[in-house]
């Protein structure tokens, strides 16, 4: 079974509306942190937000957020105010404490922000 | 953070010959990884680097095919080697340090091409 599932392949959103982006993961790992990084067509990762399974509160950075339902395992991203500039390639991770500090990740969402 | 240089940002091979990716970074790093990426698709996990030993390979990786060294906590290289069309790729290094709330960084990539 996939640990990440992102299951938007692509998704639209206007200027200036909110979109989220969706993240399942399944591990048995009580210790573990989730990750959201972009990647532009330019290529560079770039991490975004930071998501640990102990954390009490969502994470937000910005006009990120994390909304993390942990019993669901879902992490999901939500992107406020979209700017063209948010187009690109989103990625979803996880870092278990019993995986040596390997990031799994899932197979991406291409966000396209529409003028 | 972690400022990390990859270098070539970009080949192109003939098959059956080898290509040394090369991974710099400007602080000691724990960790470090490096990951093949089809244009468009997910990372996959080759190997983990390990400084002074063997690295530490993902199942459908081999030494023989990706000899990866380390020799401090600095510089990592990744060789691509006897490499065929399939192996073309990009191909990235991940540093982190120890602790799950520790993000990655990535170098830029090599986009590599086997004709």
């Amino acid at each position: 079974a996939q640990k990440i599932t992102q299951t938007q392949p692509g998704m639209f959103v206007q200027e200036k509306e909110a979109v989220t982006l969706d993240c399942t993961y399944d591990t048995s790992d009580p210790s573990y942190g989730l990750f959201w990084y972009k990647q532009p067509s330019s290529g560079e990762m770039i991490f975004l937000i930071y998501q640990g399974s102990y954390d009490q509160q969502n994470a937000t950075e910005g006009r990120y957020s994390l909304n993390f339902q942990k019993a669901r395992k879902s992490a999901n991203l939500v992107i406020s105010a979209s700017q063209l500039g948010d187009s690109a390639m989103y990625f979803c991770a996880m870092r278990e404490n019993t995986n040596a500090g390997k990031s799994t990740f899932g197979d991406g969402t291409t966000l396209t922000v529409k003028p | 953070s972690a400022v990390i240089s990859q270098k070539p940002s970009r080949d192109i091979c003939q098959r059956g010959t080898s290509l040394t990716i090369q991974c710099q970074v400007d602080s000691q790093v724990t960790m470090m990884f490096w990951y093949r990426q089809q244009p468009g698709q997910s990372l996959t996990l080759i190997a983990t680097a390990n400084q002074g030993s063997e690295a530490t390979y993902e199942s459908g990786f081999v030494i023989d095919k990706f000899p990866i060294s380390r020799p401090n906590l600095t510089f990592s290289t990744l060789t691509v080697s006897n490499m065929s069309p399939e192996d073309s790729s990009i191909y990235l290094c991940s540093v982190s340090q120890v602790g799950l709330g520790t993000e990655a960084f990535f170098g830029q990539g090599t986009r590599l091409t086997v004709v």
